[in-house]
């Protein structure tokens, strides 16, 4: 059983517009989120993070929303660039420090000119 | 600061063969994951390693074995290769700050099993 869903493959989306990819999650004890940018033959990159106890965190062009009702979030890329085409991953924890994380499948974002 | 390191980046293995994969990481982190990804999967937690001396199974633990050297050290080995074992393995290590944190990757082990 998933407990992280990344229902969306991949995303194609024209420079300087808006990329949103979202994740929707099934445990509710889960109370962190991360998202996760993978180049090819590279290792996950941090992108950025949410607690629970907020419902939006913004980092530059990057915002994540948690809609805890709906156990649903999602990553604003604002405005997207060609360089951010790469696989999105979605990631949970119960708990922060040290505790193991749950991703989903990933999101190939593909941003053209 | 070099961060996450494995070693090595490719490795080609006949059924039944053995190795070990090896990071290390210079970030003074007390916690230490190693997760495989397959096409089309998520990244899926092998094992773990909360602090010096201690090791957790994660989701996909059948096959490995996992050494905690020492803080900067955390090693995976593959007593005997099976080709669904094939797979792009990463080391990971967590920083902690304050109520929030991030796990940092190394750029991946590719082990493909014949």
């Amino acid at each position: 059983d998933q407990q992280v869903k990344q229902n969306s493959p991949s995303l194609s989306v024209q420079e300087g517009r808006i990329s949103i990819l979202n994740c929707d999650y099934t445990n509710s004890m889960f109370d962190y989120f991360l998202w996760y940018k993978k180049y090819p033959a590279e290792g996950p990159t941090f992108l950025i993070s949410i607690s629970s106890i907020k419902d939006k965190n913004e980092d530059g062009r990057f915002t994540v929303f948690l809609n805890k009702s709906a156990k649903h979030l999602s990553l604003h890329i604002v405005p997207s660039q060609p360089g951010d085409s790469a696989v999105y991953f979605c990631a949970a924890s119960v708990g922060s420090g040290y505790s193991t994380l749950t991703f989903g499948k990933g999101t190939m974002l593909l941003v053209s000119p | 600061n070099a961060g996450v390191t494995q070693t090595p980046k490719f490795q080609v293995l006949k059924t039944g063969q053995s190795m070990t994969l090896q990071c290390a990481q210079d970030m003074n982190h007390n916690s230490m994951y190693w997760y495989r990804q397959d096409p089309g999967m998520g990244l899926r937690l092998i094992y773990y390693s909360a602090s010096e001396g201690t090791t957790d199974k994660g989701e996909v633990p059948n096959g490995y074995n996992v050494s905690r050297l020492n803080k900067r050290e955390f090693s995976l080995r593959l007593e005997s290769a099976a080709p669904s074992q094939t797979s792009v393995y990463f080391c990971a290590s967590n920083r902690l700050a304050g109520d929030s944190y991030e796990q940092y990757f190394g750029p991946g082990t590719r082990l493909t099993v014949t």
